[in-house]
């Protein structure tokens, strides 16, 4: 079945490390999307790539880093300078942009310990 | 910006009850989406609904774009039908800018 694998599930970050968040697609979509959500908020854009080797930052990139080297995986970078990581990641992916067959992976839920 | 905004934010019913959640848009929108967050955080599509309106199962939505808004209706509510319901409007700028609303958190009791 097509769709979109995050992993890992869940993921421990000690203070001034980095960590790297994984999105795999099988769906053959062109378009992928890191979002952000925190407790009791809505999503907000980190990073977009709509073609292969090719990516935007959203409203909140800082402290974030991104690379899509294959159409299928657009993996995530918590870098140490986001000051504040702990929070629900999710990936999403569509063809062509826009809404219609917008779909998510499962997320990843990142604490700072 | 276009400011996408939902209501109520918070809602508990008891199982069998029927309710309808809101999402308003300040701006015109390309397509609009309704999304359900489980409680497990997985975001499933629920309708693609530009305009007009859609009906699956129990649940049923409306949008009218001449008036900026949207409407998801829930009948005979289940506590399976518990999360969080998002409103999502696509922008067309210079890529397809999706926009989410806040969320409506819904909770179904026995």
């Amino acid at each position: 079945d097509g769709g979109i694998t995050q992993s890992p599930k869940y993921l421990f970050r000690k203070e001034g490390q980095n960590v790297t968040l994984s999105c795999e697609q099988n769906l053959n979509h062109d378009a992928m999307y890191w979002y952000r959500q925190d407790p009791g908020q809505g999503l907000r854009l980190i990073y977009y790539s709509q073609i292969v080797n090719d990516f935007q930052k959203g409203d909140i990139a800082e402290g974030y880093s991104v690379s899509r080297e294959k159409k299928e995986s657009f993996p995530l970078t918590v870098t140490s300078a986001q000051k504040n990581p702990t929070a629900f990641y999710l990936c999403a992916s569509v063809t062509g942009g826009g809404l219609y067959g917008y779909t998510f992976g499962s997320g990843t839920r990142l604490t700072v310990v | 910006g276009i400011q996408v905004e939902q209501s109520p934010p918070d809602l508990i019913l008891q199982e069998g009850a029927n309710s309808t959640l809101r999402c308003n848009f300040s701006d015109s929108v390309n397509n609009l989406q309704w999304f359900h967050q489980n409680p497990w955080g997985q975001l499933i599509n629920l309708f693609y609904i530009p305009s007009g309106t859609k009906q699956n199962g129990r649940l049923s939505a409306t949008t009218v774009a001449t008036e900026r808004y949207s409407l998801l209706y829930i009948s005979s509510s289940q506590t399976t039908d518990s999360g969080v319901y998002f409103c999502a409007v696509e922008l067309r700028t210079s890529y397809d800018k999706v926009i989410f609303g806040p969320g409506t958190s819904l909770s179904v009791i026995p």
